[in-house]
């Protein structure tokens, strides 16, 4: 079935740095790819998306990669500040289903 | 404003005993659906409605119910809980089931004992 791989499950960084987060689909008709952000105790909220009618996206210190022909997309975030600090999730669905299906989750930690 | 409602937010209960999560949003969105939330699984999705009385499952859907009666509204029911089921639950909604942003609810924890 459909499947979203995401990795890595865990991540640090030293504040100021980058961080990347890789996803990896199955489902070669996945046309609409959310990445999700969620502080602790609350709930996930959307910081970016891409469809698959481009391959990059840049919002101020985030953008999202995406290589259709791998089946892969990335978050990539510049100067990381300690707000950062969170789980994010990718996504990936197709326009002709409704079902969604989340990567597993990455925990983001912003170290001093 | 523009939100998404959950309650309880909190809910202990014991096995076998139904229950029902309310969820409302008051965006006029025609997609909702349901997804619980557990370590290391990310979110799976339960059940999703593209509108009302239309729905459908989700990956993970035995153990639940839904209805979609009016278009604000979207309650999860659990017949006879089990404490495989203990979890936290997210409604969320959005404009349209294909490629529009989703909104989560504050989300309902639940633990059945």
């Amino acid at each position: 079935g459909e499947n979203v791989e995401q990795h890595p499950s865990t991540l640090s960084v030293q504040e100021g740095d980058s961080a990347v987060i890789k996803c990896t689909y199955s489902d070669s008709a996945s046309n609409y790819f959310p990445w999700y952000k969620q502080e602790l105790g609350k709930r996930p909220q959307l910081i970016i998306d891409i469809r698959s009618n481009v391959g990059e996206k840049k919002d101020q210190r985030i953008a999202v990669t995406l290589n259709k022909t791998a089946k892969h997309f990335s978050l990539h975030i510049t100067e990381t500040q300690p707000e950062d600090s969170a789980v994010y999730f990718c996504a990936a669905r197709r326009s002709s289903a409704s079902k969604i299906i989340f990567g597993s989750g990455t925990r983001l930690s912003i170290r001093p | 404003e523009a939100q998404v409602t959950q309650n309880p937010r909190y809910l202990i209960t014991v096995t076998g005993k139904k229950l029902t999560v309310t969820c409302s949003q008051n965006m006029n969105h025609e997609y909702m659906s349901w997804y619980r939330q557990d370590p290391g699984l990310g979110l799976r999705q339960i059940y999703y409605s593209m509108n009302v009385e239309v729905t459908d499952k989700g990956d993970v859907p035995e153990g639940y119910k839904v209805s979609r009666k009016e278009k604000r509204n979207f309650p999860l029911i659990l017949e006879s809980p089990s404490p495989n089921q203990t979890s936290l639950y997210f409604c969320a909604s959005s404009f349209n089931g294909v490629d529009t942003e989703a909104f989560f609810g504050q989300g309902t924890r639940l633990t059945v004992v």
